[in-house]
């Protein structure tokens, strides 16, 4: 079946370093991914996306390439801020279904 | 841009009662909605599939007349957690996708409901 491999958390990371987190997946067809982030005490916020092989996409630094070949979707920033601890998740949908399967998430904390 | 909206934020009660929690789209028309369930530290589990003027679809190993849903209208659904127990103590997070463009969900704020 469908998945979504995150590496594990927590990360925790000084002020301007740089970030990766990587994500795997496993899928039929051709899945639409996401990473999502999930500040303390609130909901998912799409970050950003991409649906098709070779796409990046990119929001607030972050930025993320659809890598069809090996089947990943890692999660970049050249430097983090403080304003970047969450949890993030990696996520993928099938083109044909509308659900929405969710990596197990990375905790980030970014430190001063 | 679109907005779920889910209500309330945080609730408490006490074990036996039954709680509902709503999921509105602000701004667009849903026809499908998701309700899932969060874990502390963990990932998202889906728990049901909301359409519509139908019934809901549920994922495997969730009790249906545990929590009901229901589906109205275009721009609203609801997850009611019957004779609740503290083991239903969780963060519950509703989403909700536009149906009229091929956009990703939407997610509400979620609800942390505690059982005492």
């Amino acid at each position: 079946g469908n998945s979504v491999t995150q590496m594990e958390g927590p990360v925790t990371l000084s002020e301007e370093a740089f970030l990766t987190i990587n994500c795997t997946y496993t899928a039929t067809g051709y899945p639409s991914l996401f990473w999502y982030v999930q500040y303390p005490g609130e909901g998912l916020q799409l970050l950003l996306k991409a649906t098709k092989a070779d796409d990046k996409g990119s929001n607030k630094g972050f930025e993320a390439t659809y890598r069809k070949e090996t089947t990943s979707f890692h999660l970049e920033k050249g430097s983090v801020q403080v304003s970047d601890s969450a949890v993030y998740f990696c996520a993928l949908k099938e083109t044909s279904y509308d659900k929405v399967i969710f990596g197990p998430g990375t905790s980030l904390s970014v430190i001063p | 841009g679109a907005v779920v909206s889910q209500h309330p934020s945080r609730v408490i009660c006490k074990s036996g009662t039954s709680v509902k929690i709503e999921c509105r789209s602000l701004d667009f028309q849903a026809t499908t909605m998701f309700w899932y369930r969060q874990f502390p530290k963990q990932s998202l589990m889906l728990m049901a599939t909301s359409n519509e003027g139908s019934k809901a679809t549920y994922e495997q190993g969730v009790e249906k007349d545990k929590f009901l849903i229901n589906h109205a209208s275009l721009t609203l659904s609801t997850l009611t957690v019957t004779s609740a127990h503290p083991e239903d103590s969780s963060f519950y997070i509703c989403s909700a996708r536009d149906r009229t463009v091929d956009q990703p969900q939407h997610f509400g704020d979620g609800t942390r409901l505690s059982i005492l």
